[in-house]
């Protein structure tokens, strides 16, 4: 099945620098790439995706970049702010067979005021 | 601002106690999934439906869990009997699903379950 490996586990950076999380997955079938944030308490949210179709996606400050070669994906966050604080999940799915969501284990990013 | 219902919010029980949470998918819907998240585990998947039928339950232990959707506008996930490693946050998310198209996932608030 999928595997999906997030890096790194925490982030910290100061508001105004930008943040990079990136991810790798296993099964070369996959071709939809979520990113959902999740606050303290909260329930995870979509931010952004990406299909495999295409090279990068941007949405204000937040774009996502695929390499599907290398089977890595990555999320950038520009001029970040305290609000950004949170913790943000990549994932995984394939067309064939399961269509669920293979996740990565989570960034914690926290923006330092 | 449709969104996915999950109740209860929060559920103490003791051990060997049934559990049963529900969910309220968005309106006109047809998938539903039922995920686990845990500090050490992170987020899994349990099971998922589409169009009310089971597609997968690979990651739910049969033994003591169970998922079912009666109806299009209701899921429900139980455990009998509930042990305290259960404890965790189960969240449900709903997407709309056709032929080969993938599903982006709205999951509810969850139920954060204490198994004492």
């Amino acid at each position: 099945g999928e595997n999906v490996e997030q890096h790194p586990s925490t982030l910290s950076v100061q508001e105004g620098d930008s943040a990079v999380i990136k991810c790798t997955y296993s099964d070369s079938a996959s071709n939809y790439f979520p990113w959902y944030k999740q606050e303290l308490g909260k329930r995870p949210q979509l931010i952004i995706d990406i299909r495999s179709n295409v090279g990068e996606k941007k949405d204000q400050r937040i774009a996502v970049t695929l390499n599907k070669t290398a089977k890595h994906f990555s999320l950038h966050i520009t001029e970040t702010q305290p609000e950004d604080s949170a913790v943000y999940f990549c994932a995984a799915s394939t067309y064939t067979g399961r269509r669920a969501l293979t996740f990565g284990s989570g960034t914690r990013l926290q923006v330092q005021p | 601002d449709a969104r996915v219902t999950q109740t209860p919010r929060h559920k103490v029980t003791e051990m060997g106690q049934e559990v049963t949470m529900r969910c309220q998918p968005i309106l006109g819907h047809n998938t539903v999934f039922w995920y686990r998240q845990t500090m050490m585990q992170g987020l899994e998947l349990l099971a998922y439906f589409r169009n009310r039928a089971p597609l997968d339950d690979s990651g739910m232990p049969k033994d003591r869990f169970s998922a079912e959707m009666p109806d299009a506008t209701l899921a429900t996930l139980k455990i009998q009997p509930s042990e305290p490693r259960d404890s965790a946050v189960y969240f449900c998310a709903s997407g709309l699903g056709a032929g080969t198209s993938v599903d982006i996932q709205y999951f509810g608030a969850g139920t954060r379950l204490s198994v004492l």
